[in-house]
């Protein structure tokens, strides 16, 4: 059973990037038969997808972050990250990673979940 | 790629049968049979209920059913329990390794 836990700052200023990363146990990172992701939920919101990751380096962003995302894998320490660049507070939301079997199109194991604000 | 269209809310009483549905467009929902929904309760992480529009993990009611027509899918609890009272969110696969999420359905049991 795969086990995910997020990782990162819990406070930024607007401007600054955000980063977070995902540790994988249970399996590797390097398995053909999942994908990685990034989802994060506003305060009292709704689910965003915001990209996923293959083994192989092959990205995926939602096109209303795309300029400002970065999603990379570190297979020597079983780990995919998330980088967000120029943060607002609409950016406030807690991040969760999860793990997509190949081929089922879902979102089968998450990390707990990591709240991270933007404020002056 | 917008949110997918869900029901703010959803209520019933113990027993009864609810649906909850989740429209989107012939780009995600209507060309793929590859709907997921999930449940969450307040503070908790998301868990998966149907997959692949239909399909139930290991270890869930089979008072969960999930099913689809035209660019709407839908979610029905039967039997509502105590314990369904939660957030609903449904999930489509929209080609390309794309993914889109629906605004969330609250789930009340009165």
């Amino acid at each position: 059973q795969l086990q995910l836990q997020e990782s990162g700052p819990g406070l930024l200023k607007p401007s600054e990037t955000l980063s977070l990363t995902c540790t994988v146990s249970g399996g590797s990172i390097s398995s053909i038969n999942y994908y990685w992701g990034w989802i994060r939920q506003p305060p009292g919101k709704g689910l965003e997808w915001i990209g996923t990751i293959y083994y192989s380096g092959s990205t995926y962003y939602n096109s209303s972050l795309r300029s400002r995302v970065t999603i990379s894998v570190d297979t020597s320490n079983n780990q995919f990250s998330l980088r967000l660049s120029s943060v607002t507070a609409a950016d406030t939301a807690v991040y969760y990673c999860a793990s997509l079997p190949f081929a089922d199109y879902y979102f089968k194991s998450w990390g707990q979940g990591t709240l991270v604000t933007v404020s002056s | 790629q917008s949110a997918l269209t869900q029901p703010a809310s959803v209520s019933g009483s113990p027993g009864q049968s609810i649906t909850i549905s989740c429209t989107g467009t012939s780009s995600d929902v209507g060309r793929y049979n590859l709907v997921s929904w999930y449940q969450q309760h307040p503070g908790k992480v998301p868990k998966v209920m149907i997959y692949e529009g239909s399909k139930r993990p290991s270890g869930t009611s089979n008072r969960f059913s999930g099913s689809k027509s035209g660019n709407t899918a839908s979610l029905t609890i039967s039997g509502l329990q105590a314990e369904d009272e939660a957030d609903y969110y449904c999930c489509s696969y929209a080609g390309d390794s794309i993914y889109v999420f629906g605004s969330g359905t609250k789930v009340t049991v009165l």
